[in-house]
């Protein structure tokens, strides 16, 4: 059974920084990419970043670019996500989720599963 | 940026046929992929590839995408359908979500 579980959110000042982990298990980690997705409260799906098998690809999102770093560890079927210069708009539940990538050009798709999520809350 | 709009809300009865759209530019070029999401749960895949349904996910969900409009059916709308529905392209390289669809079985 495919199984993603997120950890490390909390509470954090503006200004602070937050280290995010993803636990995978049930599927062979290293063979595929993988992606951070939050949401704010009440709000939309956005998307944050990207990471390859092989970590050959990475791509963040603008509001993100600069400020956050996704990196994974196949020995470790883990995928993280370190947040650094957190505003008030980095509040958000936090998702990991498996990227899933078809024939014949084997390009990312769409996501097949997603973890439950783990909450970032930035306030003074 | 490649942008995705979608309607804020859809109202349906019972048994009856709910229509969602998912717009952008040239989107028929893409594949189009669509997610339920239940309030307080991370959302589930629920087509694929335009109009591939997952293993596990009932056949009365479907999908096309044609010219710059995308659209996820369900017929025989049944309560548990409830929720908000976000369709998601892939482009240069960043995954991008539409705004999301609250449907109402009423």
């Amino acid at each position: 059974e495919v199984r993603l579980v997120e950890s490390g959110g909390g509470l954090v000042k503006p200004g602070g920084s937050l280290r995010l982990s993803c636990a995978a298990s049930g599927f062979s980690f290293n063979t595929f990419s993988m992606n951070w997705v939050r949401q704010a409260p009440g709000r939309g799906l956005e998307w944050v970043s990207f990471i390859s098998d092989a970590s050959t690809h990475i791509n963040y999102a603008d509001s993100v670019k600069g400020r956050f770093t996704i990196s994974r560890d196949d020995a470790k079927s883990s995928l993280f996500l370190h947040m650094n210069s957190l505003r008030a708009e980095d509040s958000a539940m936090y998702y990991c989720a498996r990227v899933i990538t078809r024939p014949p050009l084997f390009l990312p798709e769409d996501l097949d599963y997603w973890g439950p999520g783990t909450l970032v809350t930035v306030s003074a | 940026s490649y942008d995705l709009t979608q309607p804020p809300s859809v109202s349906v009865s019972p048994g009856q046929t709910a229509s969602i759209t998912c717009s952008g530019d040239k989107l028929g070029n893409k594949y189009t992929s669509w997610y339920r999401q239940k309030p307080g749960q991370s959302p589930v895949l629920v087509i694929y590839r335009d109009s591939e349904r997952p293993s596990g996910i009932p056949e009365r969900f479907s999908g096309s995408n044609s010219g710059n409009t995308a659209t996820l059916t369900i017929t025989g709308t049944q309560n548990m359908d409830e929720g908000v529905y976000y369709c998601q392209v892939w482009d240069t390289g960043t995954f991008v979500f539409g705004p999301g669809t609250e449907v109402t079985v009423l």
